[in-house]
C-alpha cells in the first residue's frame, strides 16, 4: 500500500528564511504527488502537483517542489518565508484510480517567527 | 465562481444520534469526495460520488454513508454516533474525479460528539 511520510510534525523558520518541508513516498511506481496547505478552520488548498511532467513543479505563493525518483522524495521549498505562510502542510500521493485512492501524510505545521 | 460550500460548519451531537452533513460542489463539478480529518488518524478518504453513484469507499464502517443528487450536491450521514467520530469532515469536488483534475476543498464541518 502507498504511504507518505512527512518528516517533522512541526517546523519553525524565521521570516525571510528558507522553508523546507520534507515528504517521502513509498511506491515502486512514481505516483502523482501533491502538496496542500490548510489554514486554521479551513479546508485544504492545493499548492502544487506533480503529474510526471517536469520534475521541478512551481506552485502558488512562491512554493515549489522537486520530484526525485532516486530518493522517493517530493520536498516543498520556498526561498523566503512570510508570516502568512504559517499553516499546516500536507503531502499526498496516489498511483491511479482517481482521488479516492489518495494517501495523505500526517502533516507539518509551519511556524514563522518574526 | 463560488467555491465548495459545506453546511453546517459546526455541529454538536451526543452518542447514539445520527447526523447529516451537506456539500455543494463548484458549479459544473460532478465528482464529490468526502474525507475525515482527526488529530490521531490524519486525513482519511471516506467515499467518492460521481453522477449520483458511489464509485469508491474507504475503510469506514457502514455507519458512514452518503449520497449524491442530480445537481451534484452530496450528503453524508453518520448513524449511531460514537465519540471517535468527532472530526473535521471535508468535502472536495472536481470535474470528474480524474487524477488530472484539480480537487477543491470546502471549509469543512466540525463535528463534536459528546
Amino acid at each position: 500500500a502507498q504511504s507518505v511520510t512527512q518528516l517533522g510534525s512541526h517546523v519553525s523558520v524565521s521570516e525571510g528564511a528558507l522553508v523546507l518541508l520534507r515528504c517521502n513516498y513509498s511506491s515502486s511506481v512514481p505516483p502523482y504527488l501533491f502538496w496542500y496547505v490548510q489554514y486554521p478552520n479551513q479546508g485544504l488548498q492545493l499548492l502544487l502537483k506533480y503529474t510526471s511532467a517536469a520534475t521541478l513543479v512551481k506552485g502558488i505563493n512562491g512554493f515549489e517542489a522537486e520530484f526525485k525518483k532516486s530518493e522517493t522524495s517530493f520536498h516543498l521549498t520556498k526561498p523566503s518565508a512570510h508570516m502568512s505562510d504559517a499553516a499546516e502542510y500536507f503531502c499526498a500521493a496516489l498511483n491511479s484510480g482517481g482521488y479516492q485512492k489518495v494517501t495523505f501524510g500526517t502533516g507539518t505545521k509551519l511556524q514563522v517567527i518574526p | 465562481k463560488a467555491g465548495v460550500t459545506q453546511t453546517p460548519r459546526y455541529l454538536i451531537k451526543t452518542r447514539g444520534q445520527q447526523v447529516t452533513l451537506s456539500c455543494s460542489p463548484i458549479s459544473g463539478h460532478r465528482s464529490v469526495s468526502w474525507y475525515q480529518q482527526t488529530p490521531g488518524q490524519g486525513l482519511q478518504f471516506l467515499f467518492e460520488y460521481f453522477s449520483e453513484t458511489q464509485r469508491n469507499k474507504g475503510n469506514f464502517p457502514g455507519r458512514f454513508s452518503g449520497r449524491q443528487f442530480s445537481n451534484s450536491r452530496s450528503e453524508m450521514n453518520v448513524s449511531t454516533l460514537e465519540l471517535g467520530d468527532s472530526a473535521l469532515y471535508l468535502c472536495a469536488s472536481s470535474l470528474a474525479g480524474a487524477i488530472t483534475d484539480t480537487q477543491y476543498f470546502g471549509p469543512g464541518t466540525r463535528l463534536t460528539v459528546l
